[in-house]
């Protein structure tokens, strides 16, 4: 079946430091991708997405690019603040019939001054 | 503010008791959702309504019961059958039903057994 797979945390940084965090995904067809952050006591907020092969979906300085050829979303930062510490989560949503996710097990992601 | 207001953040349950936790939105979406997270998983899909007076079981159901009498409103009950309820659930809203819309959250209930 379809499946999301994260790479696992904690993530560690330093303030300013490049973040990546791996996220491959199997699913027949072209599923949407999704990336969800997590703040502590908090539900998910809708990060960014891309819904077709080569799309970059970017937000607050985070991105990520919809790779067909390596079933991959890879999020990427260019330089963290100790403010993006949160869990991160990975989701694809199958092609066609309802609105449904399916989510990765998430990462922490920690970044100190 | 537009929003999902889910209650109590935190629920405690004496075993064979079930519990019902709330979820309220008032941003007049016609899909609703709820999930639970363990430590350390992602999320997964217990029940979800596409419309008023319609819902379907998710990928973990059993154990659980849900109705959708109002558009703003979907409530989740946590039946004594479920085996294991220790949890955090969250409940979600989107536009409608239809594929990549994106999904609101609220910010959970955390449900404990005493």
């Amino acid at each position: 079946g379809d499946s999301v797979t994260q790479m696992e945390g904690p993530v560690t940084l330093s303030e300013e430091a490049f973040l990546t965090i791996n996220c491959t995904y199997t699913a027949t067809g072209y599923p949407s991708l999704f990336w969800y952050v997590q703040y502590p006591g908090e539900g998910l907020q809708l990060l960014l997405k891309a819904t077709k092969a080569d799309d970059k979906g970017s937000n607050k300085g985070f991105e990520a690019t919809y790779r067909k050829e390596t079933t991959s979303f890879h999020l990427e930062k260019g330089s963290v603040q100790v403010s993006d510490s949160a869990v991160y989560f990975c989701a694809l949503q199958p092609p066609g019939g309802y609105n449904k996710l399916i989510f990765g097990a998430g990462t922490r992601l920690a970044v100190h001054p | 503010d537009g929003g999902i207001t889910q209650s109590p953040k935190y629920l405690f349950r004496k075993e064979g008791q079930n519990v019902t936790l709330s979820c309220e939105q008032n941003l007049n979406h016609d899909a609703m959702y709820w999930y639970r997270q363990d430590p350390g998983q992602g999320l997964r899909l217990i029940y979800y309504s596409q419309i008023v007076n319609d819902f379907q079981k998710g990928d973990i159901a059993e154990g659980y019961s849900v109705s959708r009498e109002k558009k703003e409103s979907f409530p989740l009950t946590v039946t004594s059958a479920q085996k294991n309820p220790t949890a955090f659930y969250l409940c979600a809203s989107s536009i409608d039903g239809e594929a990549n819309q994106p999904q609101h959250f609220g910010d959970g209930t955390r449900l404990s057994i005493l």
